[in-house]
C-alpha cells in the first residue's frame, strides 16, 4: 500500500513564526502536492512538484513556499505565519503512466494564534 | 478546468444501493471522470475513474452517459463506513505541461448512510 505521511496530526503557532510542514511519500512518486482544506471552500491547491528540485504555484501560492531536496519528500513553509493560515494542510502524491489516483495523507491540522 | 455539480447531501439506508450523480456539461474530449471520497479526518481517497465506458472495481461502479455529460457513482451496498463526502472531479487526460496530475475539488455531496 502507497503511504504518504505528515509529520504532525495537530500543530499550534504563533502568529510571526516561521512554519514547516513535512511530507514523506514510499511509493517513489514524481508528483506531489499541497492542498488546504477549509469548511465551504473544499480543497485548494497551495503547490506542486513534478520533480526534484521542481515546483509550479498552484492555486492560492501566496504566503508559502515548498521545498522538494529528495524525490519521496516535499515541505511546506510558512515564512512568516498568520491567523488566515489556519488551516487543514494535506499532501498527496502521484505517479506517472495511465494510473491516475493521488494518494493522500492524513493531514495536518494547523492553528496559528 | 471543467466543472462539476453535485448535490450538496444524500441519505442512504445501510446495505442499500446508493447513486451519486454528477452533471458535467463542459467536458472536453480528454477529460477523465474521477472520483475521491473523504472520510471524516482522513485525507481523501481515490474510489474510481473512467473515460468512456463504465467501469468497476472493488469500491464501487461508476457510470458514463453516453454524451459524457454526466455520469453516475454506484455503492452497490452502502455500509456506514460509506459515510463520506464524495468528490466528482474532471481531470485532463494529459496533454502535456506541468499541470498534468492536478485535480480541482468541488464541495462534493455528503453521503449520510443510517442504520
Amino acid at each position: 500500500d502507497v503511504k504518504v505521511t505528515q509529520s504532525s496530526r495537530y500543530l499550534v503557532k504563533r502568529t510571526g513564526e516561521k512554519v514547516f510542514l513535512e511530507c514523506v511519500q514510499d511509493m517513489d512518486h514524481e508528483n506531489m502536492f499541497w492542498y488546504r482544506q477549509d469548511p465551504g471552500l473544499g480543497l485548494r491547491l497551495i503547490y506542486f512538484s513534478y520533480d526534484v528540485k521542481m515546483k509550479e504555484k498552484g492555486d492560492i501560492p501566496e504566503g508559502y513556499s515548498v521545498s522538494r531536496e529528495k524525490k519521496e519528500r516535499f515541505s511546506l513553509i510558512l515564512e512568516s505565519a498568520s491567523t488566515n493560515q489556519t488551516s487543514m494542510y494535506l499532501c498527496a502524491s502521484r505517479g506517472t503512466g495511465p494510473r491516475y489516483e493521488q494518494y493522500f495523507g492524513p493531514g495536518t491540522r494547523l492553528t496559528v494564534t | 478546468d471543467a466543472k462539476t455539480t453535485q448535490p450538496n447531501s444524500m441519505e442512504s439506508n445501510e446495505e442499500e444501493p446508493v447513486h451519486l450523480p454528477c452533471n458535467h456539461s463542459t467536458i472536453s474530449g480528454t477529460d477523465y471522470i474521477h472520483w475521491y471520497r473523504q472520510l471524516p479526518s482522513q485525507g481523501p481517497e481515490y474510489v474510481i475513474h473512467g473515460l468512456t465506458s463504465n467501469v468497476n472495481n472493488r469500491m464501487a461502479s461508476l457510470a458514463i452517459a453516453e454524451d459524457r455529460k454526466s455520469s453516475t457513482l454506484i455503492l452497490h451496498r452502502a455500509t456506514l463506513r460509506d459515510a463520506a463526502v464524495y468528490y466528482c472531479i474532471l481531470r485532463d487526460r494529459g496533454a502535456g505541461g506541468t499541470s498534468y496530475g492536478k485535480l480541482t475539488f468541488g464541495q462534493g455531496t455528503i453521503l449520510t448512510v443510517h442504520p
